[in-house]
C-alpha cells in the first residue's frame, strides 16, 4: 500500500510571498488532515476533510491559509501572504474513518519563511 | 489546552534496556489512544493503539498500558534498540469532531 505523498519536500520563501503544498492520501481514505508542526512541538490540526467537505477548520488562520480537497482525493494547502511564524513542517495525514482509526502521515513539507 | 501530555520531554536509556514513556490525559470520556513515533525528517508513524475497554495491548516489542482511574497511559519498549531513538507522541481524538490531539512528545535517546 502506497503511503501519503506530499510535495514539495522543502520550501524557502520570503515573508509576504505565497506558497502551496500538495497531498495525495492513501487510496480509499475518506478523511484527510493538514497539521502544522512547529519545531519541538507536537502536530497541531489545521483542517480536517471528510471526502471533499470540511469537518473542522477552527484552527486554520483563514485570513492567510486556505485549503481545498477537490473530488475528495488530493488536497492543497495555501498560505498567502506568509509570515515568519509560519515556518514549520506541514504534515498531511489520512485515515479510513476519522477519529476512530489511526492516522497515516506523509513526511511533510518543511517551510522556511525568511 | 492539551488533552494529552507527556511527562518527560527527554528520556535516555541504554541499548538493550526497557523504555517506559508516560502520558497523562485530562478527558475522562476519551475512549481511544494512539502512540506515534517520529524520526527526524519524517512524519509520525503509527506504533500501537488501545481502546478504553482494554487495560493492556501488546505489539511487537511494545506494550501500551491504560489506567483509566488515574487517566494515564504508558508505552513500554522492550530491549530498546538504536533504531528506537525518536520522538514519541501519545494522541487521542478529543476534538469536537474527534480530531486527533497530540501531546508535546518525549525524545527517546538510546545510548550505546
Amino acid at each position: 500500500e502506497a503511503g501519503v505523498a506530499q510535495s514539495p519536500r522543502y520550501k524557502i520563501i520570503e515573508k509576504r510571498q505565497s506558497v502551496a503544498f500538495w497531498c495525495n492520501p492513501i487510496s480509499g481514505h475518506a478523511t484527510l488532515y493538514w497539521y502544522q508542526q512547529i519545531l519541538g512541538q507536537g502536530p497541531k490540526l489545521l483542517i480536517q476533510f471528510q471526502n471533499n467537505g470540511v469537518v473542522d477548520d477552527s484552527q486554520l488562520p483563514k485570513d492567510r491559509f486556505s485549503a481545498e480537497r477537490l473530488k475528495g482525493v488530493d488536497s492543497t494547502l495555501k498560505i498567502q501572504p506568509a509570515k515568519l511564524e509560519d515556518s514549520a513542517v506541514y504534515l498531511c495525514a489520512s485515515s479510513t474513518s476519522g477519529g476512530s482509526s489511526p492516522l497515516h502521515f506523509g513526511n511533510g513539507t518543511r517551510l522556511t519563511v525568511t | 489546552g492539551e488533552s494529552v501530555g507527556l511527562h518527560l520531554p527527554t528520556l535516555s536509556v541504554q541499548e538493550g534496556d526497557n523504555s517506559i514513556i508516560n502520558c497523562a490525559y485530562s478527558n475522562s470520556a476519551s475512549d481511544y489512544f494512539i502512540w506515534y513515533k517520529q524520526e527526524s525528517g519524517k512524519g509520525p508513524q503509527f506504533i500501537i493503539d488501545i481502546r478504553s475497554n482494554m487495560d493492556k495491548r501488546q505489539g511487537q516489542r511494545v506494550t501500551v498500558l491504560l489506567n483509566k482511574t488515574v487517566k494515564h497511559l504508558s508505552l513500554q519498549i522492550a530491549a530498546t534498540q538504536p533504531g528506537d531513538s525518536a520522538v514519541y507522541f501519545c494522541a487521542d481524538p478529543s476534538g469536537s469532531a474527534r480530531q486527533l490531539t497530540f501531546g508535546s512528545g518525549t525524545q527517546l535517546t538510546v545510548l550505546p
